[in-house]
């Protein structure tokens, strides 16, 4: 199986900051990662796919950069409502697998 | 508009079985391949199998955790999909959430999610 590895597993940071998400997969998946959000309660939803295709309503913040094995997703300027885990996902290979999680929390 | 409601979630017994339903409306069902996803509690997320669409043979994927265990299908004329789960174990407890995979060129991925059933596993 690919293990796919975020880090960090919290990241504390305030409205206006920028910041970044890394997810390392276990072996090349070329770009076939995509990124999800998702707020406590919630089903996760999609931001990114194929490493740095942003979704149509996903704000211009949000972009993913990446191809192999390591991969990041960055928020430009943090907003209120971006608090939330993050989760990448390789769909290259089966069984696909998630990253454990990144929880941005407010500083 | 997608939209994804699953049903049928709730507490079962060890060893017992449960099946869930998700309903899809606001596109083609029968165009996409389908997957259940699941969260334990204060867990992360992890895939549980697809099931391809008519194109591919309704043709299956598990995950080792539950293959011979759970099984997906589907009744397109119904637009529904479910999972048959049997021999259900304590760790089995989770958030189940239907997904709809993109009906996208090469590897596909899940563009939308259904709010999910909560199943308990508990004596």
């Amino acid at each position: 199986d690919i293990q796919m590895t975020q880090s960090p597993s919290t990241l504390s940071a305030s409205v206006g900051d920028r910041v970044t998400i890394t997810c390392r997969a276990s072996q090349s998946i070329s770009s076939w990662l995509a990124w999800f959000q998702q707020k406590p309660g919630k089903a996760p939803k999609l931001l990114i796919s194929k490493a740095s295709s942003l979704e149509s309503g996903v704000p211009l913040r949000f972009s993913g950069s990446g191809s192999g094995t390591e991969f990041t997703l960055t928020i430009s300027s943090l907003q209120p409502e971006d608090f939330a885990t993050y989760y990448c996902q390789q769909y290259l290979i089966y069984p696909l697998t998630f990253g454990g999680g990144t929880k941005v929390e407010i500083k | 508009e997608v939209q994804l409601v699953e049903s049928g979630g709730g507490l079962v017994q060890p060893g017992g079985s449960l099946r869930l339903s998700c309903a899809a409306s606001g596109f083609t069902f029968s165009d996409h391949y389908m997957d259940w996803v699941r969260q334990a509690p204060g867990k992360g997320l992890e895939w549980v199998g697809r099931t391809r669409n008519k194109a591919k043979s309704y043709t299956t994927e598990y995950a080792a955790s539950v293959k011979g265990r759970f099984t997906i299908s589907r009744d397109d004329s119904k637009n529904s999909l479910y999972l048959q789960m049997n021999s259900l174990k304590t760790e089995d407890t989770a958030v189940y959430y239907c997904a709809r995979v993109c009906a996208c060129t090469g590897y596909k991925y899940f563009d939308y999610w259904g709010q999910g059933t909560l199943v308990t596993v508990s004596s």
